[in-house]
């Protein structure tokens, strides 16, 4: 089983709409968990931390779910700037990052 | 000045040749690493070095050598390397002093390998 599984898309949604998408995890002893995203043939850079209690921050909002191990991110009223790929990282209390293959997101026009 | 740079961008390269890729962090980081990614794969964490010292060799290929002179600094030099090779190499860039902290990413060296 892989450390983090997340379904790859792609999610296509046309401007101004919501999108929401999972990612689980194997290693019930994470402690640490993020989002980032990735454009096209770019580096990937820090999104958002995932907070045990939910966060929000502008239109993206994080969720963890430590009992059936998965954390979401959902994006409100989405821009065409949001198109990218997504990767849902976990980490225990060290430095070693876990990474997802990535959850495609496109918004058309 | 960007926090982390990596140059080159851009490499192509013959099974046979010998090259290095070399990466370099402006934000007073103590921890830097070498991932690889493959088209559709997540990233594959290669090597790390916390304070200069390597603390993980994630299996990988001894024609992979990683160097990290300073804490600044980090190379990797590939030698006989194989098409299977070709993909983008991250560098990156942390604090170390505990926990899980935030990765700062170099643009990526794109290596073809013929």
């Amino acid at each position: 089983r892989k450390e983090v599984e997340q379904d790859p898309g792609p999610f296509n949604v046309p401007e101004g709409a919501t999108v929401a998408f999972n990612c689980t995890y194997s290693n019930s002893a994470s402690q640490s968990f993020f989002w980032y995203r990735q454009d096209c043939r770019k580096e990937p850079k820090l999104l958002m931390s995932v907070y045990s209690s939910g966060n929000e921050d502008g239109r993206f909002t994080a969720q963890l779910n430590r009992a059936s191990q998965y954390i979401s991110l959902l994006i409100r009223d989405s821009k065409l700037s949001d198109s990218a790929t997504y990767l849902c990282v976990v980490t225990g209390n060290d430095y070693k990052l876990s990474f997802g293959a990535g959850t495609t997101v496109t918004v058309r026009a | 000045e960007t926090g982390v740079t990596q140059t080159p961008r851009h490499l192509v390269m013959g099974m046979t040749n010998k090259k290095s890729l070399k990466c370099e962090q402006h934000l007073g980081h103590n921890a830097m690493y070498w991932y690889k990614q493959s088209a559709k794969k997540p990233l594959e964490l290669m090597f790390v070095y916390s304070l200069e010292e390597r603390v993980e060799n994630n299996s990988v290929p001894s024609r992979f050598s990683p160097e990290c002179p300073n804490s600044s600094h980090l190379f990797l030099h590939l030698h006989t390397l194989q098409p299977e090779d070709s993909a983008l190499y991250l560098c990156a860039s942390s604090q170390a002093n505990g926990g899980a902290h935030e990765q700062f990413f170099g643009p990526g060296t794109r290596l073809t390998v013929l």
